[in-house]
Protein backbone atom coordinates (compact mmCIF):
# COMPACT_ATOMS: atom_id res chain seq x y z
CA UNK A 1 0.00 0.00 0.00
CA UNK A 2 1.31 3.43 -0.72
CA UNK A 3 1.48 6.09 1.85
CA UNK A 4 3.55 9.34 2.48
CA UNK A 5 3.73 10.62 6.22
CA UNK A 6 4.80 14.55 6.22
CA UNK A 7 6.30 15.31 9.63
CA UNK A 8 8.72 18.59 11.00
CA UNK A 9 6.14 21.20 11.19
CA UNK A 10 5.61 23.79 13.82
CA UNK A 11 5.70 27.15 15.35
CA UNK A 12 9.03 29.10 13.89
CA UNK A 13 10.08 32.56 14.36
CA UNK A 14 10.79 34.74 11.13
CA UNK A 15 13.99 34.37 9.81
CA UNK A 16 14.24 30.82 11.36
CA UNK A 17 15.06 27.28 9.62
CA UNK A 18 13.02 24.01 9.48
CA UNK A 19 13.42 20.82 7.74
CA UNK A 20 10.20 18.76 6.78
CA UNK A 21 10.28 14.96 6.27
CA UNK A 22 8.01 12.50 4.00
CA UNK A 23 8.76 9.47 4.40
CA UNK A 24 7.42 6.78 1.90
CA UNK A 25 6.06 3.43 1.69
CA UNK A 26 5.04 0.79 -0.59
CA UNK A 27 7.00 2.64 -3.40
CA UNK A 28 10.80 3.73 -3.93
CA UNK A 29 11.47 7.39 -4.04
CA UNK A 30 14.43 6.98 -6.18
CA UNK A 31 12.17 5.62 -8.88
CA UNK A 32 9.50 8.28 -8.61
CA UNK A 33 9.11 12.03 -8.83
CA UNK A 34 8.48 13.71 -5.53
CA UNK A 35 7.12 17.43 -5.11
CA UNK A 36 6.22 19.71 -2.14
CA UNK A 37 2.75 21.33 -1.93
CA UNK A 38 1.58 23.46 0.12
CA UNK A 39 -1.05 25.63 1.01
CA UNK A 40 -1.35 28.70 2.76
CA UNK A 41 -4.60 29.26 5.60
CA UNK A 42 -7.85 29.54 3.83
CA UNK A 43 -6.04 29.56 0.46
CA UNK A 44 -5.58 27.29 -2.70
CA UNK A 45 -2.96 24.87 -3.70
CA UNK A 46 1.23 26.10 -4.21
CA UNK A 47 3.45 23.97 -6.40
CA UNK A 48 6.78 24.08 -3.95
CA UNK A 49 9.48 21.78 -5.29
CA UNK A 50 10.17 18.76 -7.18
CA UNK A 51 13.06 16.17 -7.10
CA UNK A 52 13.47 13.39 -9.52
CA UNK A 53 16.06 10.88 -11.49
CA UNK A 54 19.29 11.74 -10.52
CA UNK A 55 19.01 13.87 -7.89
CA UNK A 56 17.26 16.78 -10.42
CA UNK A 57 15.49 19.55 -8.04
CA UNK A 58 12.92 22.17 -9.66
CA UNK A 59 11.79 25.09 -7.71
CA UNK A 60 8.96 27.35 -7.92
CA UNK A 61 10.36 31.04 -8.74
CA UNK A 62 8.47 32.15 -4.93
CA UNK A 63 10.47 29.80 -3.28
CA UNK A 64 14.26 29.56 -5.14
CA UNK A 65 17.13 30.36 -3.38
CA UNK A 66 15.26 29.69 0.40
CA UNK A 67 14.04 25.88 -0.30
CA UNK A 68 16.27 22.72 -0.57
CA UNK A 69 14.71 19.75 -1.64
CA UNK A 70 16.24 16.46 -1.45
CA UNK A 71 16.26 12.89 -0.28
CA UNK A 72 17.43 9.72 1.32
CA UNK A 73 17.43 6.75 -0.53
CA UNK A 74 18.42 4.36 2.23
CA UNK A 75 15.90 5.84 4.25
CA UNK A 76 13.47 6.28 1.24
CA UNK A 77 12.20 9.90 2.00
CA UNK A 78 12.62 13.13 1.11
CA UNK A 79 13.12 16.70 3.00
CA UNK A 80 12.47 19.96 2.07
CA UNK A 81 14.59 22.35 4.21
CA UNK A 82 13.13 25.93 4.85
CA UNK A 83 15.42 28.86 5.02
CA UNK A 84 14.90 32.44 6.08
CA UNK A 85 11.06 31.84 7.13
CA UNK A 86 8.66 34.85 6.91
CA UNK A 87 4.97 35.04 7.94
CA UNK A 88 4.09 34.06 3.76
CA UNK A 89 5.67 30.30 4.26
CA UNK A 90 2.71 29.90 6.92
CA UNK A 91 1.04 26.76 5.21
CA UNK A 92 0.54 23.21 5.37
CA UNK A 93 2.89 21.61 3.55
CA UNK A 94 2.00 18.44 1.44
CA UNK A 95 4.70 15.99 0.05
CA UNK A 96 3.12 13.68 -2.60
CA UNK A 97 3.84 11.73 -5.60
CA UNK A 98 3.71 12.69 -8.80
CA UNK A 99 3.47 11.26 -11.98
CA UNK A 100 4.90 12.28 -15.47
CA UNK A 101 4.13 11.97 -18.96
CA UNK A 102 7.26 11.85 -20.92
CA UNK A 103 9.21 14.91 -20.51
CA UNK A 104 5.86 16.82 -18.87
CA UNK A 105 5.12 16.98 -15.12
CA UNK A 106 1.89 15.30 -14.70
CA UNK A 107 -0.76 14.92 -11.64
CA UNK A 108 -0.10 14.14 -8.15
CA UNK A 109 -1.67 10.51 -7.20
CA UNK A 110 -0.45 10.30 -3.73
CA UNK A 111 -0.33 12.88 -1.03
CA UNK A 112 0.70 12.86 2.70
CA UNK A 113 -1.46 13.88 5.44
CA UNK A 114 0.47 17.47 5.44
CA UNK A 115 2.43 19.26 8.03
CA UNK A 116 1.73 22.19 9.17
CA UNK A 117 4.31 25.23 9.60
CA UNK A 118 3.60 28.37 11.32
CA UNK A 119 6.18 31.23 11.01
CA UNK A 120 5.40 34.05 13.97
CA UNK A 121 6.76 35.59 16.52
CA UNK B 1 2.73 31.64 -13.83
CA UNK B 2 -0.54 33.02 -12.95
CA UNK B 3 -3.08 30.80 -11.10
CA UNK B 4 -5.80 29.04 -13.44
CA UNK B 5 -8.86 30.84 -13.30
CA UNK B 6 -11.81 28.83 -11.25
CA UNK B 7 -15.00 30.06 -10.17
CA UNK B 8 -15.15 30.65 -6.02
CA UNK B 9 -18.21 28.72 -5.47
CA UNK B 10 -20.78 26.26 -7.28
CA UNK B 11 -23.84 24.74 -5.69
CA UNK B 12 -26.23 22.15 -6.59
CA UNK B 13 -29.30 20.36 -4.83
CA UNK B 14 -28.68 16.71 -4.58
CA UNK B 15 -29.68 14.57 -8.01
CA UNK B 16 -28.04 17.70 -9.77
CA UNK B 17 -25.27 17.89 -12.17
CA UNK B 18 -23.22 20.62 -11.83
CA UNK B 19 -19.75 22.13 -13.66
CA UNK B 20 -16.69 23.02 -12.53
CA UNK B 21 -14.54 25.20 -15.26
CA UNK B 22 -11.08 26.15 -15.38
CA UNK B 23 -9.76 28.57 -17.67
CA UNK B 24 -5.90 28.88 -18.40
CA UNK B 25 -4.31 29.53 -21.78
CA UNK B 26 -2.32 28.36 -24.33
CA UNK B 27 0.43 27.86 -22.48
CA UNK B 28 -1.06 25.57 -19.99
CA UNK B 29 -4.45 24.18 -20.34
CA UNK B 30 -4.48 24.69 -24.07
CA UNK B 31 -1.32 23.48 -24.81
CA UNK B 32 -1.14 19.91 -23.29
CA UNK B 33 -3.60 17.42 -22.07
CA UNK B 34 -2.29 17.19 -18.83
CA UNK B 35 -4.85 18.77 -16.68
CA UNK B 36 -5.67 17.31 -13.45
CA UNK B 37 -8.23 17.57 -10.73
CA UNK B 38 -8.51 17.24 -6.75
CA UNK B 39 -11.25 17.46 -4.12
CA UNK B 40 -9.75 18.51 -0.82
CA UNK B 41 -12.48 17.65 2.26
CA UNK B 42 -12.10 20.20 5.52
CA UNK B 43 -8.26 19.77 7.38
CA UNK B 44 -8.06 16.78 4.45
CA UNK B 45 -5.31 15.97 1.90
CA UNK B 46 -6.12 16.53 -1.55
CA UNK B 47 -7.66 13.25 -3.48
CA UNK B 48 -7.27 13.04 -7.24
CA UNK B 49 -10.18 12.77 -9.46
CA UNK B 50 -9.33 13.05 -12.73
CA UNK B 51 -6.15 13.13 -14.48
CA UNK B 52 -5.18 13.63 -18.04
CA UNK B 53 -8.32 16.01 -18.89
CA UNK B 54 -10.77 12.96 -18.79
CA UNK B 55 -9.21 9.71 -16.92
CA UNK B 56 -10.72 8.43 -13.64
CA UNK B 57 -7.97 6.95 -11.13
CA UNK B 58 -8.91 3.85 -9.46
CA UNK B 59 -11.73 3.95 -7.04
CA UNK B 60 -13.15 7.32 -7.87
CA UNK B 61 -16.99 7.41 -8.98
CA UNK B 62 -18.16 7.57 -12.60
CA UNK B 63 -20.00 10.52 -11.29
CA UNK B 64 -17.20 12.46 -11.83
CA UNK B 65 -15.86 13.35 -15.94
CA UNK B 66 -13.68 15.82 -16.87
CA UNK B 67 -13.02 17.42 -20.25
CA UNK B 68 -11.28 20.25 -21.97
CA UNK B 69 -11.81 22.64 -24.78
CA UNK B 70 -9.58 25.42 -26.21
CA UNK B 71 -8.03 27.22 -23.06
CA UNK B 72 -10.84 26.00 -20.59
CA UNK B 73 -10.96 22.35 -18.69
CA UNK B 74 -14.38 21.43 -16.89
CA UNK B 75 -15.26 19.17 -14.03
CA UNK B 76 -18.62 17.37 -13.69
CA UNK B 77 -20.14 16.25 -11.05
CA UNK B 78 -23.71 14.37 -11.84
CA UNK B 79 -26.14 13.05 -9.15
CA UNK B 80 -24.49 15.18 -6.73
CA UNK B 81 -24.60 13.72 -3.19
CA UNK B 82 -24.02 15.16 0.50
CA UNK B 83 -20.52 13.82 0.62
CA UNK B 84 -19.27 15.91 -2.88
CA UNK B 85 -19.54 18.95 -0.77
CA UNK B 86 -16.12 19.92 -0.72
CA UNK B 87 -13.51 21.62 -2.49
CA UNK B 88 -12.03 21.46 -5.80
CA UNK B 89 -8.71 22.41 -7.96
CA UNK B 90 -8.04 22.18 -11.10
CA UNK B 91 -4.19 21.63 -12.16
CA UNK B 92 -1.48 21.47 -15.45
CA UNK B 93 0.96 21.42 -16.48
CA UNK B 94 3.12 24.13 -17.74
CA UNK B 95 5.11 25.74 -20.86
CA UNK B 96 7.59 26.55 -18.59
CA UNK B 97 7.94 22.96 -17.22
CA UNK B 98 6.24 23.76 -13.93
CA UNK B 99 2.38 22.82 -12.83
CA UNK B 100 0.08 25.68 -11.65
CA UNK B 101 -2.96 24.89 -9.77
CA UNK B 102 -6.77 26.89 -9.58
CA UNK B 103 -7.68 29.09 -6.76
CA UNK B 104 -10.00 26.14 -6.16
CA UNK B 105 -13.83 26.17 -6.00
CA UNK B 106 -15.98 25.53 -3.12
CA UNK B 107 -18.63 23.20 -4.25
CA UNK B 108 -22.14 23.11 -1.92
CA UNK B 109 -24.53 20.75 -2.06
CA UNK B 110 -28.13 22.31 -1.29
Amino acid sequence: EVQLVDSGGGLIQPGGSLRLSCEASGFSVSDNYMSWVRQAPGKGLEWVSLIFGAGDTYYADSVKGRFTISRDISKNSVYLHIDDLTADDTAVYYCARQQSSGWALNYFDFWGRGTPVTVSS
Amino acid sequence: QSALTQPASVSGSPGQSITIFCTGTSSDVGGYNYVSWYQQHPDKAPKLMIYDVSNRPSGVSNRFSGSKSGNTASLTISGLQAEDEADYYCSSFTSTSTVVFGGGTKVTVL
